[in-house]
């Protein structure tokens, strides 16, 4: 099977910066997405890293190690807004289209 | 613009009843169409996928069985309805080919089985 770790809660002050941490076992590596869910709503895709380094999206930015099977989001000025579930997922081979997933990690803004 | 429609939103059924959820696809063609189930607090569990009318893979076993019967037309079905089948049903999309072949998903479906 294909293991996908993150955090399973996290918590920041508003206007702060969170990471959130992805480590993945798994059989081959082509590509690896961020999904932010609100609580009771579908994932919304966020970014998405191939090759090592950083991917930056205004207040998100995305960063892949491939050699060491890691990955981190990060979310900078917290806003209340951003309180929801992120999730990792990988995709595992370059022949099909499937995707695995993280648990998820619960991000709660305060105030 | 793509959309992607899911209906109904939410469902309750009583064990041993069957199932059948819909969702479509609009403005785009010969999508790859998934079907995901989400259980309370846990990640995305992959049912099935198509990459075409009538071309299923089915990722885990289970009660629960899938049809492509148009190209953007895609059926989730049971025909008994288990405790265990609970959960948020998201459907999602892709453009195949393309060299990140992004998912988009739907609303979702959530169903309770009592």
């Amino acid at each position: 099977g294909q293991n996908i770790d993150q955090p399973t809660e996290m918590t920041a002050t508003e206007g702060a910066i969170v990471q959130i941490n992805c480590t993945y076992q798994t059989s081959g590596f082509n590509g690896l997405f961020w999904y932010q869910q609100h609580a009771g709503e579908a994932p919304t895709f966020l970014s998405y890293n191939v090759l090592d380094g950083l991917e930056e999206k205004g207040r998100f930015s995305s960063f892949l190690s491939r050699s060491k099977g890691y990955s981190y989001l990060l979310l900078k000025e917290l806003q209340m807004k951003d309180s929801a579930s992120y999730l990792c997922a990988v995709r595992v081979s370059s022949n099909d289209y499937k995707l695995s997933f993280g648990a998820g990690t619960t991000v709660t803004v305060r105030a | 613009s793509q959309t992607i429609h899911q209906w109904p939103a939410t469902l309750v059924q009583p064990v041993g009843s069957p199932l059948s959820l819909e969702c479509t696809v609009e403005g785009t063609s010969n999508p790859n169409l998934y079907w995901y189930r989400q259980a309370a607090g846990r990640g995305l569990q992959l049912l099935f996928y198509s990459v075409g009318i009538g071309q299923i893979s089915s990722e885990v076993p289970q009660n629960l069985s899938a049809s492509r019967p148009q190209d953007r037309q895609f059926i989730l079905s049971s025909k008994k309805l288990l405790l265990s089948d609970s959960g948020f049903y998201l459907c999602a999309w892709s453009v195949p080919g393309q060299e990140k072949e992004t998912q988009y998903f739907g609303p979702g479906t959530r169903l309770l089985v009592l």
